[in-house]
């Protein structure tokens, strides 16, 4: 079956410690997100990439790093700098990229939790 | 669960019921719109999509309405079944050729 696998699906850390979730895509997709979303909110864009070794900043990339070093992989690292790391992570895949739009297809989601 | 659906407008509806999720959209010139499911702990499904040369949309027991006039979308789910209970969410390309931008959603809860 295709689709988009992140791993795991709840994820412990201490403060200070940077902490890296994986996502991984067999759909062939050029571009991939990563979103994060908090209670009663919305989904916020962290970071995007449309083509393997490229990546652009979302709405709120202060704190994280990414990677897309691979098609099928787009690897987040929450940083110490990220001041409220306790979220749920959403990576998401599409065809789509540019102005050509196609629907996001997501993973379920990654739990962080940094105390 | 995720509390994704805390502080949420929350929609109730007794199974059997058609239901209408409304959505308002911010930038005049996005031209693709989308409605999302999401299910307690889970990632958001796609349910359908718009693009703005269109007014309606239909699919499997959903319509979407698209009123660029007033900036609003709607989402209409016919008989809703228990199945249906959820948090849905609206996306807009704001601004076109950048990434979906996701409203705050709405709890839909079906009732027997």
């Amino acid at each position: 079956d295709g689709g988009i696998t992140q791993s795991p699906k709840y994820l412990f850390r201490k403060e200070g410690q940077n902490v890296t979730l994986s996502c991984e895509q067999n759909l062939n997709h050029d571009a991939m997100y990563w979103y994060r979303q908090d209670p009663g909110q919305g989904l916020r864009l962290i970071y995007y990439s449309q083509i393997v070794n490229d990546f652009q900043k979302g709405d709120i990339a202060e704190g994280y790093s990414v990677s897309r070093e691979k098609k099928e992989s787009f690897p987040l690292t929450v940083t110490s700098a990220q001041k409220n790391p306790t979220a749920f992570y959403l990576c998401a895949s599409s065809s789509g990229t540019g102005e050509v739009v196609s629907p996001l297809h997501f993973g379920n989601g990654t739990r962080l939790t940094v105390t | 669960g995720e509390s994704v659906g805390l502080h949420l407008p929350t929609l109730s509806v007794q199974e059997g019921d058609n239901s209408i999720i409304n959505c308002a959209y911010s930038n005049s010139a996005s031209d693709y719109f989308i409605w999302y499911k999401q299910e307690s702990g889970k990632g958001p499904q796609f349910i359908i999509d718009i693009r703005s040369n269109m007014d309606k949309r239909q699919g499997q027991r959903v319509t979407v309405l698209l009123n660029k006039t007033v900036k609003h979308l709607s989402l209409q789910i016919a008989a809703t079944q228990p199945g249906d209970s959820a948090v849905y969410f609206c996306a807009e390309n704001n601004p076109p050729g950048y990434a979906l931008n996701f409203g705050k959603g709405t709890s839909l809860l079906v009732t027997p």
